[in-house]
């Protein structure tokens, strides 16, 4: 089982619409998550950090569910400029602030 | 100001070759890190420095050779380059757990 999973998708989607993307991780022992951003092309943009059960920033929610080990990604009124992939990360427990990230949720928002 | 940067932005070489990449962040962070990006697109730590000391090293081969010549600045030399290593390679920083990456190498093996 990977360290980090995540539904590749794609999840096509209409403008205006609300969309949720789960990511499980199989460590217990992780604390910190984060939702990075990235298109086609280029480096991943950090979203949101999740040091707790949740954060939220405008359009975006992040939530962390400890007992089930996912973290969400809610997005409301999606916008064409949100179409891009969606990487969800794990700090590594054992130190040395290593990320352990997942294969990409990939989110296309069409008029 | 581009915080952190690579150069350079794309890399065609050919089997054997040594290629060096390198990495620049003016955020004031002690740690930076290689990152692999495969044609799947799974993204995958290589090594980290902090503060000029080697602290992450995964199961990279060692024709992998990373150099931290100041905390601002990681290099990553590669030997003998393979089909296998085509790749994107970003580089990132980070002061805390928040970690910030570079536009990334575009690697092509021939």
């Amino acid at each position: 089982r990977k360290e980090v999973e995540q539904d590749p998708g794609p999840f096509n989607v209409p403008e205006g619409a609300t969309v949720a993307f789960n990511c499980t991780y199989s460590n217990s022992a992780s604390q910190s998550f984060f939702w990075y951003r990235q298109d086609c092309r280029k480096e991943p943009k950090l979203l949101m950090s999740v040091y707790s059960s949740g954060n939220e920033d405008g359009r975006f929610t992040a939530q962390l569910n400890r007992a089930s080990q996912y973290i969400s990604l809610l997005i409301r009124d999606s916008k064409l400029s949100d179409s891009a992939t969606y990487l969800c990360a794990s700090l590594f427990s054992g130190g040395y602030n290593k990320l352990i990230f997942g294969a990409g949720t990939r989110l296309a928002v069409h008029p | 100001d581009t915080a952190v940067s690579q150069t350079p932005k794309y890399l065609v070489t050919q089997m054997g070759n040594d290629k060096s990449i390198k990495c620049e962040q003016n955020l004031g962070h002690d740690t930076m890190y290689w990152y692999k990006q495969d044609s799947k697109k799974f993204l995958k730590i290589m090594f980290s420095y902090n503060n000029k000391e080697l602290i992450i090293n995964e199961t990279v081969p060692n024709r992998f050779s990373p150099k931290s010549p100041d905390k601002a600045h990681l290099n990553l030399h590669i030997n003998s380059l393979e089909l296998g290593d085509s790749a994107v390679y970003f580089c990132a920083s980070s002061l805390s757990y928040e970690q910030y990456f570079g536009p990334g190498t575009r690697l092509t093996v021939t």
